[in-house]
């Protein structure tokens, strides 16, 4: 399985700044995503991170808002701009393995990255 | 459009006692996969379980045991014997296809020694 490492892994930042977030995977995937947990809720996706071209956004979620990257097949970063303290979430990092003829998905988690905006 | 639904908020049992944890989902595709993750307090998510559409026989692994049954759309999961450290946030989610997983709500389990 991948194993993905995230940065930081906590960070308390001001209103009106913003933070990024980097994603590593020790092994090169085709899919990684970009979710948001806020205090209490269920996992939300933000976005598909697509290598050498803009990411795909859901519904709710622009680039403006959140940029990303995904300069190769092993590493993605997330920027949460202009914060406020609705932002305030763990983000986390996934990566998507294909395996087999038989399209076998496994999909797995960074730790996450715990943000406090103030 | 997919989703899933785990009506159970938070459940709460006594150690020892067997617990079952449910999860509807709705998709039009024919061919789709299904996730349990773990969150402990500490809050990684651990990955329990994979299920694709086409194989419907149960599994289990120890203590842990799932239910796929196409004819309702649930893949409830059980936990026999319950232990303390089986308290966490449990999540069941589904992806069709290769789209991304889509997570129901979450159920918390709190076991009580």
């Amino acid at each position: 399985s991948a194993v993905i490492s995230q940065k930081p892994s906590r960070d308390i930042c001001q209103r009106g700044t913003s933070l990024t977030i980097q994603c590593q995977v020790d092994s090169q995937v085709t899919m990684m995503f970009w979710y948001r947990q806020q205090p209490g809720q269920s996992l939300t996706l933000i976005a598909t991170a697509n290598q050498g071209s803009e990411a795909t956004y859901e519904s709710g979620f622009v680039i403006d808002k959140f940029p990303i990257s995904r300069p190769n097949l092993t590493f993605s970063t997330l920027t949460v701009s202009n914060m406020s303290p609705e932002d305030s979430s763990i983000y986390l990092c996934s990566v998507r393995e294909l395996a087999g003829g038989q399209g076998h998905n496994e999909q797995f988690f960074g730790p996450g990255t715990r943000l406090t905006v103030l | 459009a997919q989703k899933v639904t785990q009506a159970q908020t938070e459940i709460s049992v006594v150690e020892k006692e067997d617990v079952t944890l449910d999860c509807v989902y709705e998709t039009r595709d024919t061919t789709y996969y299904l996730f349990w993750y773990k969150q402990p307090p500490s809050g990684e998510l651990v990955f329990l379980i994979r299920r694709n559409s086409f194989d419907e026989q149960n599994e289990i692994s120890g203590r842990y045991s799932w239910n796929f049954q196409k004819s309702t759309s649930s893949f409830n999961f059980t936990i026999t014997a319950s232990q303390v450290v089986d308290s966490a946030v449990y999540f069941c989610a589904l992806s069709a296809g290769n789209t991304p997983l889509v997570f129901g709500k979450g159920t918390r389990l709190s076991v009580i020694a």
